[in-house]
């Protein structure tokens, strides 16, 4: 157990849907990152969040926002859902993100939309 | 651009030993490091290295060479559970890490 924590586990929903994935930390972590991961595919990551602020934006799609909240917990929110958007979305976090700290992966929410 | 490669998939037997090998091309170098990953489950942890040289932990080591932008994973006494993919990420130089595709590693009893 990584004391990362996501919710939910599983998510089906329709094409133009909009979701909402939950991550809080581990406990004393203020960067939290958030990555997709297709089927068989390598991690993609899409954005990092560090004490409340954006810090980095990789591959996330304009339909795509994410937000860090004061007690340092994160939403990914998803619109305008395609099939493509089919994937298990990891939550990482680590203590800091200057230095080289190893980030600590949740168990990630499986996303299927049909 | 900034890229990581790894060999797509190996296949090596129970006991046995295998290298993952890393390549790496990115804007900076501040630390590369090893994950896990058991289908479908969380990326975990195994290591870090910054300065060259080997690193041992356990069946498990790592391997650095910057001036050649160079890594392996050396696992030895291969077991079944060791079956996964191994990923390869390399913080660059505004401290974001930058990950391979993953090799998927096949052991045979």
């Amino acid at each position: 157990d990584s004391g990362v924590t996501q919710t939910p586990k599983h998510l089906i929903t329709a094409t133009g849907q909009r979701v909402t994935l939950r991550c809080s930390p581990r406990s004393g972590d203020l960067s939290v990152y958030w990555y997709q991961q297709s089927l068989d595919q390598g991690l993609q990551f899409l954005i990092q969040y560090y004490n409340g602020e954006e810090r980095a934006k990789g591959n996330i799609l304009e339909r795509f926002s994410a937000q860090q909240f004061p007690d340092l917990h994160s939403e990914l929110n998803l619109s305008s859902l395609e099939l493509g958007d089919s994937a298990l979305y990891f939550c990482a976090s680590s203590v800091g993100d200057r230095v080289s700290y190893e980030q600590y992966f949740g168990p990630g929410t499986r996303l299927t939309v049909t | 651009g900034q890229n990581i490669d790894q060999p797509t998939e190996m296949t090596a037997t129970e006991g046995a030993i295998v290298q993952i090998n890393c390549t790496y091309q990115t804007s900076g170098f501040n630390g590369l490091f090893w994950y896990q990953q058991h289908a479908g489950e969380a990326p975990t942890f195994l290591s870090y290295n910054v300065l060259d040289g080997l690193e041992e932990k356990g069946r498990f080591s790592s391997f650095l060479s910057r001036s050649k932008g160079y890594s392996y994973l050396l696992l030895k006494e291969l077991q079944m559970k060791d079956s996964a993919s191994y990923l390869c990420a390399v913080k660059d130089s505004n401290y974001q890490l930058i990950w391979g595709a993953g090799t998927k590693l096949i052991i045979k009893p």
